[in-house]
């Protein structure tokens, strides 16, 4: 998701949903997309990473989908648990580079 | 594995002094990244070095801001003379040669008064 201003797109949820975020990427020339999880106080922290070669790539409880038609990524987590509460960042590469574009951030705020 | 390692954690300073970051990558990674974020503009990359040599700063603000890396196992960000805009936190990251994946630092929480 993006945000505009000061305030991030919120996805709230019951704990033992699935949740899905989603994110917009821009440049049709990204190869390697990752999503990072930012804790109140903590440095963001890897999830998942995907591809362009790729469409769906999954981990343990996490999915990455990626749809490079429209330039879309999402990531899903089943069963989702109060300590995932935090912001969720998209990141993309564009290929041949190193820099990572950082999106907003997505706050998944989970109630049990 | 002790991570990305940054120090301080928290800095409190007055407008005019001089602030210096300071990073410790994980060991065997030879690219290094700073990141500043703030509430408006997010995670922003300002500067990151391959084998110790900065490759691109554009992406740092100014002149009061420069970065070293003397060795592969430690880097500074310096912040000359500090201002009040200039508070944020500051992220280190490092990366895997040949690896794509970024692994962050804790960060540096700065308020410059």
């Amino acid at each position: 998701g993006e945000s505009v201003g000061l305030h991030l797109p919120t996805l709230s949820v019951q704990e033992g949903d699935n949740s899905i975020i989603n994110c917009a990427y821009s440049n049709s020339a990204s190869d390697y997309f990752i999503w990072y999880k930012q804790e109140s106080g903590k440095g963001p922290q890897f999830i998942i990473d995907i591809r362009s070669n790729m469409d769906k790539r999954q981990g343990q409880r996490v999915t990455v989908l990626l749809n490079k038609t429209v330039k879309h990524l999402s990531l899903q987590i089943a069963a989702t648990q109060p300590g995932d509460s935090a912001v969720y960042f998209c990141a993309e590469k564009e290929g041949g580079g190193t820099a990572l574009i950082f999106g907003k951030g997505t706050t998944l705020s989970v109630s049990s | 594995d002790a991570g990305v390692i940054q120090s301080p954690r928290h800095e409190v300073t007055e407008m005019g002094q001089e602030v210096t970051l300071r990073c410790k990558p994980i060991s065997g990674h030879n690219s290094l990244f700073w990141y500043r974020q703030t509430m408006m503009r997010g995670l922003e990359l300002l500067i990151y070095f391959n084998n110790n040599v900065p490759i691109d700063d554009s992406g740092m603000p100014e002149d009061r801001f420069s970065a070293k890396m003397p060795n592969a196992s430690f880097s500074t960000l310096k912040i000359q003379p500090s201002e009040p805009r200039d508070s944020a936190v500051y992220f280190c990251a490092s990366r895997g040669q040949g690896q794509e994946t970024q692994y962050f630092g804790p960060g540096t929480r700065l308020l410059v008064l």
